[in-house]
């Protein structure tokens, strides 16, 4: 079965800092993997999406950038935090060239002071 | 208006009836239809998928489909309090394929 690593589970930036997120997966190869972000009190945004190494779609502007270095691992990452930046941000995986949906990783939840 | 739209609750249930839950979605290409749980500070947790028009029972859950009416539907038989979560509704245009979210409904399970 697959599974989705998340780290860290919790992260508490000052405004204007970096970041760097990560996600691996397990027990599977060539995935389509997802970044979502969740605001407090809000639905699930999907911020981007690779389907292989190096193959990464920006879903909205703003102010994050991923990259898939390898198969198995999707980053997530900002130069400088703005407060809006603030979420819970969720991995996500789904098997390519199957109808299986996805499944979503334990999440990091992000606060920007 | 937005892409998949989801009434916010609380839906307010007792214990032992039936919690319904609606989703109603504008994209006409869209294929594969989604129910997520997600407790409080948690991650989403898949429980149902519907591909086809009609009716779909897993245990105490049913989804239903009405691809006419773009129209998704969550029935919870036997509610119990560890159903109290928000559900999220989500769409896509083939299983594997990204994923567009309602803003969840809120459900409550009161003993």
């Amino acid at each position: 079965s697959q599974t989705i690593h998340q780290w860290p589970a919790t992260l508490v930036q000052p405004v204007g800092s970096p970041l760097s997120l990560e996600c691996t997966v397990e027990g599977t190869s060539n995935p389509n993997l997802y970044w979502y972000r969740q605001a407090a009190g809000r639905g699930l945004q999907l911020l981007f999406y690779s389907v292989g190494i190096g193959q990464i779609s920006s879903e909205v502007p703003q102010n994050l950038s991923a990259s898939r270095p390898q198969d198995r691992q999707f980053i997530l990452s900002s130069k400088k935090l703005l407060l809006s930046d603030s979420g819970f941000y969720l991995c996500a995986l789904s098997v390519s060239l199957s109808n299986q949906p996805q499944h979503f990783g334990d999440g990091t939840r992000l606060s920007i002071l | 208006q937005k892409e998949v739209e989801q009434n916010s609750g609380p839906l307010s249930v007792p214990e032992g009836a039936i919690a319904s839950l609606n989703c109603t979605y504008s994209d006409r290409g869209s294929q594969s239809f989604f129910w997520y749980r997600q407790y409080s500070g948690k991650s989403p947790e898949l429980i149902m998928f519907i591909y086809s028009n009609g009716d779909k029972e897993d245990g105490r859950f049913t989804a239903q489909l009405n691809k006419a009416s773009q129209y998704v539907s969550l029935l919870i038989r036997d509610s119990q309090p560890s159903d109290s979560a928000t559900y999220l509704c989500a769409v896509s245009r083939a299983a594997g394929n990204k994923l567009t979210f309602g803003g969840g409904t809120r459900v409550l399970v009161k003993p």
